[in-house]
């Protein structure tokens, strides 16, 4: 059983691209988390998603930032415009359908780096 | 707002001892507790989790212990060895609410075992 897939693993853009970053959950897991961990901080939760629906986005920047769980493939995370203070490792997690244990468990992380 | 506090921020120990990280968080409405270990440049490896209702688990030579309602866990390596040399994080996942999912980290304890 394959972890939790992330791509790419190192993503370099200069101001103002865009960067998609894809999250592909354990196998049988059904809810994807998002965090975020900026240089010298420690990690923050940014959104947790389900099939098709976004269930707390509480962590999300408001504006350039998007993120979907569709019913067919992976999880994207989406920063348009980037910025250099977007510059941080980008880590998903997934966990089994909601019935006891809820582990979390994490992908290797996507590095962002914007020039 | 939970906050999640880890004491020592660092720690160096020479190989062989038995030592113990700090983990204590401000709202003790928790489902779970997880301890992570991140290696530098990677993603994060699940250790230990323990329920709300459990008081401690066991995994090899790590022991962790739940005190929910003075808002306190400890994480116990036995015999600690220089492959142990990582970055250890603590999460809570608070119970029920919108923020069902959400893993609240703290800043993680350097852990440095010299031979």
């Amino acid at each position: 059983n394959a972890g939790v897939m992330q791509n790419p693993r190192h993503l370099v853009r200069r101001r103002g691209q865009e960067a998609r970053l894809r999250c592909s959950p354990m196998k049988g897991h059904s809810h994807v988390y998002w965090y975020r961990q900026l240089p010298e901080e420690g990690l923050k939760f940014m959104v947790y998603l389900q099939k098709e629906n976004i269930i707390d986005e509480s962590g999300m920047p408001k504006e350039r930032f998007s993120a979907e769980f569709p019913k067919e493939g992976p999880s994207i995370l989406r920063i348009q415009q980037v910025v250099r203070g977007d510059s941080a490792a980008y880590f998903c997690a997934s966990s089994p359908p909601a019935s006891g244990n809820n582990e979390q468990f994490f992908g290797p992380g996507t590095r962002l780096t914007v020039l | 707002k939970q906050e999640v506090t880890q004491i020592p921020a660092a720690l160096s120990v020479p190989e062989g001892e038995n030592l113990v990280l700090n983990c204590s968080f401000t709202d003790s409405a928790i489902y779970n507790l997880q301890w992570f270990r991140q290696d530098p440049g990677k993603g994060l490896t699940s250790l230990l989790l323990i329920q709300s209702s459990q008081r401690e688990q066991t995994s090899g030579r790590l022991n962790a212990s739940l005190d929910k309602s003075s808002g306190r866990s400890t994480l116990y390596i036995a015999a600690s060895q220089p492959g142990d040399s990582a970055t250890y994080l603590c999460a809570v996942k608070r119970a029920g609410g919108t923020s069902y999912g959400k893993l609240t980290f703290g800043q993680g304890t350097i852990l440095t075992v010299h031979p």
